[in-house]
């Protein structure tokens, strides 16, 4: 079965703090790994897609990382407005059937002045 | 690109009633959708995998004659709940799987309250 642990659970950053987030998985064959914001009262908005280990992407303040067996989101100066919870997911060849994702809990981010 | 629409966003019915909630994939196909629900300060919790043409797939403990689910079209997929109570008030979250990535994109999420 497909594991997802997130941590911190919860972080409390300055305005300008970098700092990373850590997503360690266990996955029976990598299809993909996903990491998503998400605010309150909505929907998480989709943020980056890992497929192999080595491979980063970027997006403004947010850069993720992957190894074989965890991912990392690395926050660099951020502001107020990156305050959401994070989310990662993986896809796994054999996830517990058809090509549904399996969630971790969420690091709740804050991001104060 | 990639965006799903809810609807409502919030609805508030009477115990006893049901309620349909529509999730439409604006600008791609999609022959999976899924629906979540999600407890305050909890994560997402899977309900159901909605392919296009077929019957759901429910999660384990989750009641199909409650949460009637159709996928009728490559871009719409609706959520029924049935003689609603007060313990399925919830968010429910729906969300677009695209078939070349396994991306899933979700909506905004639609506010359920059963008084």
């Amino acid at each position: 079965e497909d594991q997802v642990t997130q941590s911190p659970e919860a972080l409390r950053l300055q305005e300008g703090e970098s700092s990373s987030l850590n997503c360690s998985y266990t996955v029976s064959g990598l299809r993909g790994l996903f990491w998503y914001r998400q605010d309150p009262g909505k929907g998480p908005e989709f943020l980056f897609t890992l497929y192999s280990a080595g491979e980063e992407k970027e997006k403004e303040r947010l850069k993720a990382t992957l190894t074989k067996k965890e991912s990392f989101l690395h926050i660099t100066a951020p502001k107020p407005e990156d305050s959401a919870t994070y989310l990662c997911a993986v896809h796994g060849v054999r996830g517990g059937g058809g090509n549904k994702l399996t969630f971790g809990t969420g690091t709740q981010l804050k991001v104060e002045l | 690109g990639a965006v799903v629409s809810q609807h409502p966003s919030r609805v508030i019915c009477k115990s006893g009633t049901s309620v349909k909630i529509e999730c439409r994939s604006l600008d791609f196909q999609a022959t999976t959708m899924f629906w979540y629900r999600q407890f305050p300060k909890q994560s997402l919790m899977l309900m159901a995998t909605s392919n296009e043409g077929s019957k759901a797939t429910y999660e384990q403990g989750v009641e199909k004659d409650k949460f009637l689910i159709n996928h009728a079209s490559l871009t719409l997929s609706t959520l029924t709940v049935t003689s609603a109570h007060p313990e399925d008030s919830s968010f429910y979250i729906c969300s677009a799987q695209t078939t070349a990535t396994y991306e899933q994109y979700f909506g905004p999420g639609t506010r359920l309250t059963v008084t």
